[in-house]
């Protein structure tokens, strides 16, 4: 059964510091893994998907990358901004289960000012 | 594109009373949807998976007869929760799985049902 875990569980930084959110996934025979964002009481955002066959995604000042073999993935957040703080999920996609998504924990950021 | 609605965004019924929550994508076709509950602080949990013309099928530990899904159209997909008691109350999300944008296994999220049983 995959197991996806988010370090840390919640994080506090000044604006405009670099930061690297970590998932770790249990079994790497996935399809893709993506990063959402989440506000308080809302849905999810989708941020970066990358395939099981890429190494890394970036989008403005976020950069995603995967390492199947070790089953792990990273987001980068760039020069940090209040606006980013939101709660970051990450999601393991499953392979021959009907492109299930396994959940990580997620980690709360908060970017003060 | 790849918009995916629910409705209502927010809930409060009375304990025993049943309530629908709709799914849908807006343009797109998703023969594949997806029901998720989510807890205060918590991660999202998959509680069944939604096939468009066929039965869902449900994660170990979710209740087929309390949580009834129909999918009877490839936009539309119904979560009802029959005899809501307070420990139901959640937060709701579907998504739908896009046949092609960015893979062939994305899922589009909708924004969520609050769920409040008194």
């Amino acid at each position: 059964k995959q197991e996806v875990t988010q370090i840390p569980a919640a994080l506090s930084v000044p604006e405009g510091e670099n930061l690297v959110l970590n998932c770790s996934f249990t079994d790497s025979a996935i399809y893709n893994l993506q990063w959402f964002r989440q506000d308080p009481g809302k849905g999810l955002t989708s941020l970066l998907l990358i395939q099981s066959s890429q190494r890394e995604q970036t989008s403005g000042r976020l950069n995603a990358s995967l390492d199947k073999s070790s089953g792990r993935s990273t987001l980068y957040i760039a020069a940090s901004q209040p606006g980013d703080s939101a709660t970051y999920l990450c999601a393991a996609c499953h392979t021959g289960t009907a492109s299930k998504l396994t959940f990580g924990t997620g980690t709360r950021l908060q970017v003060t000012l | 594109g790849a918009v995916v609605s629910q409705h209502p965004s927010r809930v409060i019924c009375k304990s025993g009373t049943s309530v629908k929550i709709e799914c849908r994508s807006l343009d797109f076709q998703a023969t594949t949807m997806f029901w998720y509950r989510q807890f205060p602080k918590q991660s999202l949990m998959l509680m069944a998976t939604s096939n468009e013309g066929s039965k869902a099928t449900y994660e170990q530990g979710v209740e087929k007869d309390k949580f009834l899904i129909n999918h009877a159209s490839l936009t539309l997909s119904t979560l009802t929760v029959t005899s809501a008691h307070p420990e139901d109350s959640s937060f709701y999300i579907c998504s739908a799985r896009h046949p092609g944008a960015g893979g062939p296994y994305e899922q589009f999220f909708g924004p969520g049902t609050r769920l409040t049983v008194l």
